[in-house]
């Protein structure tokens, strides 16, 4: 049973244009999310984070949008650039989980010069 | 945030013997996890490893398989036992040296011949 989902495996952008990642999630305990970005021979890299009592943050060219209802996250990248090219994951934590992380699948973002 | 170290970066190894994976974290840290990506896979967890007390494993984890050490609040050890070529992945170490946000080690990339 996934609890966190990355319905498509890929995505191919221009530079210089939005990339939209999608997440979604079932477990309703989950009430913290985090987007990684991986290149390969790499651990992931921390991105950016959101709390379940917001449904938006930002930071630089990147925001994550929360809809809670939905159970649904996206990451917006803008303007999208070459070195963006990597995999991302999301991830989710409830309060009473000891900050264990669940991951989604992995989406593989290509931007294209 | 915090730095992570993880030797070795990559090794081969033969069927049936094992190969101890170390993380050593630039400071103190309660909260210390270990992560599989097996190819093509997002990350599992396969067990929380807090100082002063046995490590937690996941299911489908056990330390017979996976013994770790946590000797102190800055250094790890994973032990991959009795290997097989099912054990062929990347092993990650991550820790929380905050509130929520994990940050990963480069990993070790293991294969088993």
């Amino acid at each position: 049973d996934q609890q966190v989902k990355q319905n498509s495996p890929s995505l191919s952008v221009q530079e210089g244009r939005i990339s939209i990642l999608n997440c979604d999630y079932t477990n309703s305990m989950f009430d913290y999310f985090l987007w990684y970005k991986k290149y390969p021979a790499e651990g992931p890299t921390f991105l950016i984070s959101i709390s379940s009592i917001k449904d938006k943050n930002e930071d630089g060219r990147f925001t994550v949008f929360l809809n809670k209802s939905a159970k649904h996250l996206s990451l917006h990248i803008v303007p999208s650039q070459p070195g963006d090219s990597a995999v991302y994951f999301c991830a989710a934590s409830a309060y009473n989980a000891g900050n264990m992380l669940t991951f989604g699948g992995g989406t593989r973002l290509m931007v294209k010069p | 945030s915090a730095v992570i170290s993880q030797k070795p970066s990559r090794d081969i190894c033969q069927r049936g013997t094992s190969l101890t994976i170390q993380c050593q974290v630039d400071s103190q840290v309660t909260m210390m996890f270990w992560y599989r990506q097996q190819p093509g896979q997002s990350l599992t967890l396969i067990a929380t490893a807090n100082q002063g007390s046995e490590a937690t494993y996941e299911s489908g984890f056990v330390i017979d398989k996976f013994p770790i050490s946590r000797p102190n609040l800055t250094f790890s050890t994973l032990t991959v036992s009795n290997m097989s070529p099912e054990d062929s992945s990347i092993y990650l170490c991550s820790v929380v040296p905050g509130s929520y946000e994990q940050y990963f080690g480069p990993g070790t990339r293991l294969t088993v011949t």
